[in-house]
């Protein structure tokens, strides 16, 4: 079946302007996740949805990010006033449930870059 | 809180060659436990994943892991390596209702 899907695969923004990153889960999943990948910070959490909402966004690194899930479906992570630190490859994931034991799947990533 | 630490950002090995990739955890109770790979330009991958049902995990691609709770180690292991082998491999220990832990990463350069 269908993988976790991203749109745009490459983002080039200029400092100050406002992004949208979407997130097509896999059919069914009700658990989904964003994760920020960087040179010098790894792989990071960004937040958490079970269903539409999201008990855990404890990882978004400003109010200048958002994320929204509607329809139990697709989620889109909003960056506001675009930084250049900001600069990263955006991963989503999926997963059956929220359960320790369920695998996250995930898309092949939106590679951001603000200049 | 639940870590992961990496140990060694790099690991070469030549093809046909053990490989072992480094894994220590830090959890206050049974932790769960995965590998991811991550091949360039591409997203992760899941290569194994430790749940309590068996100390020894088989996952694809040849690899296995190792659940020592003794050690708080779960290493990755393969036994002969491939060119194909050649990426970037993630610890990860994922936390009750939230999300995943992941280690740093270690790249694998494997050499002919």
């Amino acid at each position: 079946g269908a993988g976790v899907s991203q749109s745009p695969s490459n983002k080039v923004t200029e400092k100050g302007k406002d992004v949208e990153l979407r997130c097509d889960p896999i059919s069914g999943h009700t658990a989904l996740y964003w994760y920020r990948q960087s040179l010098g910070q790894g792989l990071e959490f960004l937040i958490y949805f079970q269903g539409n909402s999201a008990p855990d966004k404890s990882g978004l690194p400003s109010d200048r990010f958002s994320a929204e899930r509607t329809g139990g479906s697709v989620s889109t992570l909003t960056i506001q006033r675009t930084q250049q630190e900001d600069s990263a490859v955006y991963l989503c994931a999926s997963s059956t449930t929220g359960g320790e034991g369920y695998e996250q799947y995930f898309g092949p990533g939106t590679r951001l870059t603000v200049t | 809180a639940q870590s992961v630490t990496q140990l060694g950002s790099h690991v070469s090995v030549s093809e046909g060659a053990l490989v072992l990739l480094r894994c220590n955890y830090s959890s206050s109770v049974p932790p769960y436990l995965f590998w991811y790979v991550q091949y360039p330009n591409q997203g992760l991958q899941l290569l194994l994943k430790y749940t309590s049902a068996a100390t020894l995990v088989k996952g694809i691609n040849g690899f296995e892991a190792e659940f020592k709770k003794s050690e708080t180690s779960f290493h990755l292991t393969k036994p002969s390596a491939h060119m194909s082998d050649a990426a970037e491999y993630f610890c990860a220990v994922k936390q009750a209702g939230t999300a995943l832990i992941f280690g740093k990463g270690t790249t694998l350069s494997v050499s002919s």
